[in-house]
């Protein structure tokens, strides 16, 4: 049980493009769910939280008006890299939470490389 | 900015030796600690959550404990096999997780 995907799990882009990433909860419902970004060398990195039905709330630093975030049902979450960039090329991972409680597992997708030319 | 240490940051080892690696943090105010398992192109899979000092959680060959007085979590696999090879990562839950960089473990048959 508590199994994430996310797709597409790698894409090369034109600079300039936008980019879209699903995130999904295949067998339980996502009351909230997470963005993370991890640069090579580094630790996964919170982007922004999502709530199903309300506005994500972002990292500092995470700029809302490029990576649009859209949670409208229990299930599905986007991340859309608008107008990307090649400092954009990362690779991007979500994970999803059942209840809310800060205690609780996260339940993370395999995760989306993105190359922008 | 709080900062989740692991070390080390990659470890080889034979196939049948026990291995330990850590988890440093230097706040003892957090909801729960978080170990992951991640192979290359899976996702990462729970572990272990741990919240209490003196926490002592095991599954199969893995094991893992916390002291947040001293801020440090171990994670011990006895007898490594080769399919333990795997990055593996400790998060600190403030609300939000907060990763160390891994420990990335390749075990050699």
């Amino acid at each position: 049980g508590a199994v994430v995907s996310q797709h597409p799990s790698w894409v090369i882009c034109k600079s300039g493009t936008s980019v879209k990433i699903e995130c999904r909860s295949l067998d339980f419902q996502a009351t909230t769910m997470f963005w993370y970004r991890q640069f090579p060398k580094q630790s996964l990195m919170l982007m922004a939280t999502s709530n199903e039905g309300s506005k994500a709330t972002y990292e500092q630093g995470v700029e809302k008006d490029k990576f649009l975030i859209n949670h409208a049902s229990l299930t599905l979450s986007t991340l859309t890299v608008t107008s990307a960039h090649p400092e954009d090329s990362s690779f991007y991972i979500c994970s999803a939470g059942q209840g809310g409680n800060p205690q609780e597992t996260q339940y993370f997708g395999p995760g989306t490389r993105l190359l922008v030319l | 900015i709080l900062n989740v240490e692991q070390s080390p940051q990659s470890l080889h080892v034979q196939e049948g030796d026990s291995t330990n690696f850590t988890c440093s943090f230097p706040s003892s105010n957090f909801y729960a600690l978080h170990w992951y398992r991640w192979e290359t192109a899976k996702s990462p899979e729970a572990l272990f959550v741990m919240t209490l000092n003196g926490d002592e959680k095991k599954k199969g060959r893995i094991s893992a404990t916390l002291n947040t007085k001293e801020g440090y979590s171990y994670l011990y696999i006895k007898g490594s096999q080769p399919e333990d090879s795997a990055t593996y990562l400790c998060a600190l839950s403030l609300g939000k997780l907060i990763f160390g960089q891994g420990t990335t473990l390749q075990v050699k048959p």
